[in-house]
């Protein structure tokens, strides 16, 4: 079975600053890899997903993540932090590509300072 | 433009007594799901319905059952509430062709004391 790690469970950044969210994942064939927001109050939503092809996606909100099997990590970048990106990110991984298939990780929330 | 919606949005019970929650979905989804919410586990999947007709157990099952009662229509009952199950519960659809993005609602508040 697939598992996630976030290893961040908090993370402060100023606004304008780069950021970057880890997310590692076990999985014994190539994973269908995702990266949702929840904003405080509300349901997730899709940011991102990497299913096969180039390991650079880009997604919503100027967000982009990098596949690296080597590592077993899908990290997410920004380049640069709006004060509206303060969310908790839920990494997930699943063996196919429909929900019954996925494991979420345990979620970074990101604070954001003026 | 409603997309997934759940009712409802809070809600106390106390020990042993049952409710339910409702979860409508206007996109022509065939999947729906049910997840909760809990500090530091991410969600977790409860129950799953691939199409109207069918359920089945996701990872944590225990103490919950599971209606589709029609293809918009997924709910969620708690027949004798225990603290355990004081979560945020969220309720999603996704489309077929496995695109792989699920579609939220905002989520039910359940505390059971």
């Amino acid at each position: 079975a697939q598992s996630v790690t976030q290893p961040d469970i908090h993370i402060t950044v100023s606004e304008g600053a780069s950021l970057e969210l880890r997310c590692n994942y076990s999985y014994g064939a190539t994973p269908y890899l995702f990266w949702y927001v929840q904003s405080p109050g509300q349901g997730l939503q899709l940011l991102l997903k990497y299913f096969s092809g180039d390991t650079l996606v880009q997604g919503i909100k100027g967000f982009e993540a990098e596949f690296k099997r080597s590592q077993s990590s899908f990290n997410l970048r920004k380049p640069s932090v709006h004060w509206s990106d303060a969310a908790e990110y839920f990494c997930a991984v699943g063996a196919g590509n429909y929900g019954q298939n996925f494991v979420f990780g345990p979620g970074t929330r990101l604070s954001v300072l003026p | 433009n409603a997309g997934v919606t759940q009712t409802p949005k809070f809600q106390v019970l106390k020990t042993g007594q049952s409710m339910t929650l409702q979860c409508a979905q206007d996109m022509n989804h065939n999947s729906m799901y049910w997840y909760r919410q809990d500090p530091g586990m991410g969600l977790r999947l409860i129950y799953y319905s691939a199409s109207e007709g069918t359920t089945d157990k996701g990872e944590v099952p225990n103490g919950y059952n599971v209606s589709r009662l029609n293809k918009r229509e997924f709910s969620l009952r708690l027949e004798s509430a225990a603290p355990s199950q004081t979560s945020v519960y969220f309720c999603a659809s996704s489309p077929d062709g496995g695109t792989g993005e699920l579609f939220f609602g905002e989520g039910s508040r359940l505390t059971v004391l």
